[in-house]
C-alpha cells in the first residue's frame, strides 16, 4: 500500500512565523503535491513537483514556497505565516503523471 | 475553462437509501480523465474510481456505481443501500491536460442510522 505521511496532524503558529509542513511518500512516485482544502471551495493546487529539485506553480501559489531535494519529500514553505492561511494542507502523490493521486492524513494550520 | 460542479452541498438520508451524488464537468479536451474521491470524518482522501473519456460503460462495486454520460457531461456517483459508513465528503475531479486536476466543491453525504 502506499502510504503518504504529513509531518503534523496540527498545528498552532502565530503571524509572521515561517512554517515548515513536511511531506512523505514511500512508494517512489515522481510526482508529489501540496492541495490546501477550504470549505466550499474544495481542493486548491498550491505547488507540484514531477522530479526531485523540480516544482510547478498550481493555482495558488502566492505566499508559500516548496522543496524537494529528495523524491520522497515534499516539503510546504510558509515564509512568513498569515491568519488566511488558516487551512487544511493536504499533500499526494503519484505514481506519474495522470495517474490517481494518493493523499496523506493532512495538516490543520491554524494561523493566530 | 475546465470546471468540475458539485451542486450538492450536502445530502442527508436514512440508513438503507439508496443516494446519487451528481458531478458535472466541463472541459474542451477530448481526452480527459474524472475521479471521484471520499473524505472520511479522518480527513484522509481515499480514491475510489478514475474513468477516462473513451469508456463511457458503467461502473459498479459493490453498493457503489458510477454513471458517466457525456452528452450531459455527468458523471454522477450512486450508493445502494447507503450505510452510516458512507458518511463523508465525496469529491468528483477532472484531469487536465497538463495533468493537474480540478475539484469539485465536494458534497457531504450524511447517513442517519
Amino acid at each position: 500500500d502506499v502510504k503518504v505521511t504529513q509531518s503534523s496532524r496540527y498545528l498552532v503558529k502565530r503571524t509572521g512565523e515561517k512554517v515548515f509542513l513536511e511531506c512523505v511518500q514511500d512508494m517512489d512516485h515522481e510526482n508529489m503535491f501540496w492541495y490546501r482544502q477550504d470549505p466550499g471551495l474544495g481542493l486548491r493546487l498550491i505547488y507540484f513537483s514531477y522530479d526531485v529539485k523540480m516544482k510547478e506553480k498550481g493555482d495558488i501559489p502566492e505566499g508559500y514556497s516548496v522543496s524537494r531535494e529528495k523524491k520522497e519529500r515534499f516539503s510546504l514553505i510558509l515564509e512568513s505565516a498569515s491568519t488566511n492561511q488558516t487551512s487544511m494542507y493536504l499533500c499526494a502523490s503519484s505514481l506519474s503523471a495522470g495517474e490517481s493521486n494518493y493523499f496523506g492524513p493532512g495538516t490543520r494550520l491554524l494561523v493566530l | 475553462a475546465q470546471k468540475v460542479t458539485q451542486a450538492q452541498t450536502e445530502i442527508s438520508v436514512v440508513e438503507k437509501e439508496d443516494v446519487t451524488l451528481d458531478c458535472v464537468y466541463e472541459t474542451r479536451d477530448t481526452t480527459y480523465y474524472l475521479f471521484w474521491y471520499k473524505q472520511p470524518p479522518s480527513g484522509e482522501l481515499v480514491f475510489l474510481i478514475r474513468r477516462n473519456s473513451f469508456d463511457e460503460q458503467n461502473e459498479i462495486s459493490g453498493r457503489y456505481s458510477w454513471n458517466f454520460q457525456k452528452s450531459t457531461s455527468s458523471f454522477n456517483f450512486t450508493i445502494t443501500a447507503s450505510q452510516v459508513v458512507d458518511s463523508a465528503v465525496y469529491f468528483c475531479a477532472l484531469r487536465r491536460s497538463n495533468y493537474q486536476l480540478i475539484w469539485g466543491a465536494g458534497t457531504k453525504l450524511i447517513i442517519k442510522p
